[in-house]
């Protein structure tokens, strides 16, 4: 099946300064790739869309100067979460769909962020 | 898409077959119905979907009602690995470019 994988699969930073998390496809071609956050004991909440060589699509009430998306390639979507602050600390989870693959959804492992 | 309701926690003897019910009582003609399940910190993993027809794979079968208003996903042989919450959610079958909507689940617990 195809796989989608995240680095680093936790980190742990300082309030106030950026992190990167990396989202891969590692055996196709991803055209759209979607950022999930998910709390404690809730359940996975959409933060944004992005489509290869496009501009990321933010849900209502994500701060897209925040949380920075970029989907440069087919296979390599990131998020930088800029500024971070405790309330940032979160699991945060992608997904790439592609249309030789019926446009399905692959969920990486996720990335466990906490912010001290 | 049509929005789903799924008993917020069960439980179920390792080794009996654990039937996780679905209420989807709006669901479209093309709309199909997917499971999902989420094992502690990791992210969700597929596990099967159909539009009208029972289905069956190495990991579960799924019960579709006549009338495609529920279902039931049913795990044959529950082993302690399959403690996780699952997640029923119906979609379109479009182009995919809209992501997948995750409600609360079900929290299954497997009791040895």
């Amino acid at each position: 099946g195809a796989v989608v994988s995240q680095h680093p699969s936790w980190v742990i930073c300082k309030s106030g300064t950026s992190v990167k998390i990396e989202c891969r496809s590692l055996d196709f071609q991803a055209t759209t790739m979607f950022w999930y956050r998910q709390f404690p004991k809730q359940s996975l909440m959409l933060m944004a869309t992005s489509n290869e060589g496009s501009k990321a699509t933010y849900e209502q009430g994500v701060e897209k100067d925040k949380f920075l998306i970029n989907h440069a390639s087919l296979t390599l979507s990131t998020l930088t979460v800029t500024s971070a602050h405790p309330e940032d600390s979160s699991f945060y989870i992608c997904s790439a769909s592609g249309a030789f693959l019926s446009y399905e959804q692959y969920f990486g492992p996720g990335t466990r962020l906490t912010v001290t | 898409d049509a929005k789903t309701t799924q008993p917020p926690s069960m439980d179920c003897a390792e080794g009996r077959a654990a039937n996780l019910p679905c209420n989807h009582s709006t669901i479209s003609g093309n709309e199909y119905v997917y499971w999902y399940r989420q094992i502690h910190s990791q992210g969700p993993q597929y596990i099967i979907h159909g539009l009208k027809n029972n289905e069956t794979n190495e990991m579960a079968s799924l019960i579709i009602t006549e009338d495609r208003k529920s279902s039931t996903l049913i795990l044959p042989h529950a082993t302690l690995r399959d403690t996780a919450v699952y997640y029923c959610i119906v979609r379109a079958m479009d182009t995919g470019r809209r992501a997948l909507t995750f409600g609360s689940g079900t929290r299954l617990q497997v009791q040895p």
